[in-house]
């Protein structure tokens, strides 16, 4: 079957811009989460969703940083005022309910210049 | 709060001989742990996990892992080395499932790298 899918594979940007990351989980799965790994450390937290409310937001950096999920299945992570130390691979998964295992996404490569 | 150490950031290994991939955690629970493996520009797979059930864990790919309590440790070892093994590998722990934070944890890496 279809695993997670992210939407651009890669995307390049400037700074100050605003962008919209996108996550497709897999069908069925109620539970989301959104991760950023940075050039050569593991993926960071940010934010977890079950179903269309955010569970747990505590890993976003700051106000700048937004995810929604309005029909409980494709999110969309939004990065406003896009800053050089944004760039990093911004990592979706999902899983069929709350503290089962996580299946993840390949990924989005967000470039600020 | 939880957190784990990877002890090693870059492992090297010939074909055939044997990996160990050292970890070590730190929980206030019984923790949920896991080790997945990133191959370039692909996406996180889980290897294996250990979930308070049997401490020895036998996942994909010929790995397994061993869950020590009384050394907070949960390495990652096979037995050869295949040199499609050559990854970046991530331990990785998380609150008992069902219970607490739901996020996971990574380690920073271990950088698996297989000689002909």
């Amino acid at each position: 079957g279809a695993g997670v899918s992210q939407t651009p594979s890669n995307k390049v940007t400037e700074k100050g811009k605003y962008v919209e990351l996108r996550c497709d989980p897999i069908s069925g799965h109620t539970a989301l989460y959104w991760y950023r790994q940075s050039l050569g450390q593991g993926p960071e937290f940010l934010i977890y969703f079950q179903g269309t409310g955010a569970a747990d937001d505590s890993g976003l950096p700051n106000d700048r940083f937004f995810a929604v999920r309005p029909e409980g299945s494709v999110s969309t992570l939004k990065i406003q005022r896009t800053e050089r130390g944004d760039s990093a691979v911004y990592l979706c998964a999902s899983s069929p309910m709350t503290g089962t295992e996580q299946f993840f996404g390949p990924g989005t490569r967000l470039t600020v210049l | 709060a939880q957190s784990v150490t990877q002890l090693d950031s870059h492992v090297s290994v010939s074909e055939g001989t044997p990996v160990l991939l050292r970890c070590n955690y730190s929980s206030s629970y019984s923790p949920s742990l896991f080790w997945y493996v990133q191959h370039p520009n692909k996406g996180l797979q889980l290897l294996l996990k250990y979930t308070s059930a049997a401490t020895l864990v036998k996942g994909i790919n010929g790995f397994e892992a061993e869950f020590k309590k009384s050394e907070t440790s949960f390495h990652l070892t096979k037995p050869s080395a295949h040199m499609s093994d050559a990854a970046e590998y991530f331990c990785v722990v998380s609150d008992p499932l069902g219970t607490g934070r739901r996020a996971l944890t990574f380690g920073s890496g271990t950088r698996l790298q297989v000689q002909p």
